[in-house]
């Protein structure tokens, strides 16, 4: 089955600064990669998706690049805010089987 | 459009007992799929529901289970709880689940804390 690996676990980084996330995949069929924030006490929120047949998609402040030659795909928030604080999922999914990344804490620094 | 809703958002337990969540999907969501969140072991695929039909299963034991009502509704039952089932437990809902458009929303999660 897919095995997703993220990376760093945890990232602080001064506020104003730019986050960058990384997580590899292992099984070429997958073909969507979403990325979720989780706040404490709630559930996670999608932030960003994107497909496999786009290699990059960018919303504001985020961005989501994917490399399918290598199979890995990444996270870059820009002009961090306090707010941006939270533990940070990526996951792959193949038709109905979706794996998730064991997270990144990141820590914004005011 | 009310998001995914999930029923008791908190629960004790002792071990031995059962217990049985519950997940509200978006309106027009027709797929639901239940995940395990642990500090340890993170976000574990518990199952997906279709239709009323299991379509997708994780590794879990069998004394894991759930069902899906024909109004999307959809709940799972954890029978002979042990303390390492404490865990936030997530239900996710999409449109279809398999399509390459789908997206999954979740919902806050019921914390089950068993003593």
């Amino acid at each position: 089955g897919e095995n997703v690996e993220q990376h760093p676990s945890t990232l602080s980084v001064q506020e104003g600064d730019s986050a960058v996330i990384k997580c590899t995949y292992s099984d070429s069929a997958s073909n969507y990669f979403p990325w979720y924030k989780q706040e404490l006490g709630k559930g996670p929120q999608l932030i960003i998706d994107i497909r496999s047949n786009v290699g990059e998609k960018k919303d504001q402040r985020i961005a989501v690049t994917l490399n399918k030659t290598a199979k890995h795909f990444s996270l870059h928030i820009t002009e961090t805010q306090p707010e941006d604080s939270a533990v940070y999922f990526c996951a792959a999914r193949r038709n109905n089987d979706m794996r998730f990344g064991a997270g990144t804490r990141l820590t914004v620094k005011p | 459009k009310a998001g995914v809703t999930q029923t008791p958002r908190y629960l004790i337990k002792t071990r031995g007992q059962q217990v049985t969540l519950s997940c509200s999907p978006i309106s027009g969501h027709r797929s639901v799929s239940w995940y395990q969140q642990t500090p340890g072991q993170g976000l574990q695929f518990l199952f997906e529901y279709f239709s009323e039909t299991q379509r997708n299963k994780g590794n879990f034991p069998g004394r894991f289970s759930g069902r899906q009502f024909s109004n999307s509704r959809s709940e799972m039952n954890v029978s002979t709880l042990e303390l390492g089932d404490s865990a936030l437990y997530l239900c996710a809902s999409s449109r279809d689940g398999g399509g390459m458009s789908e997206t999954q929303y979740f919902g806050p999660g019921t914390r089950l804390l068993v003593l």
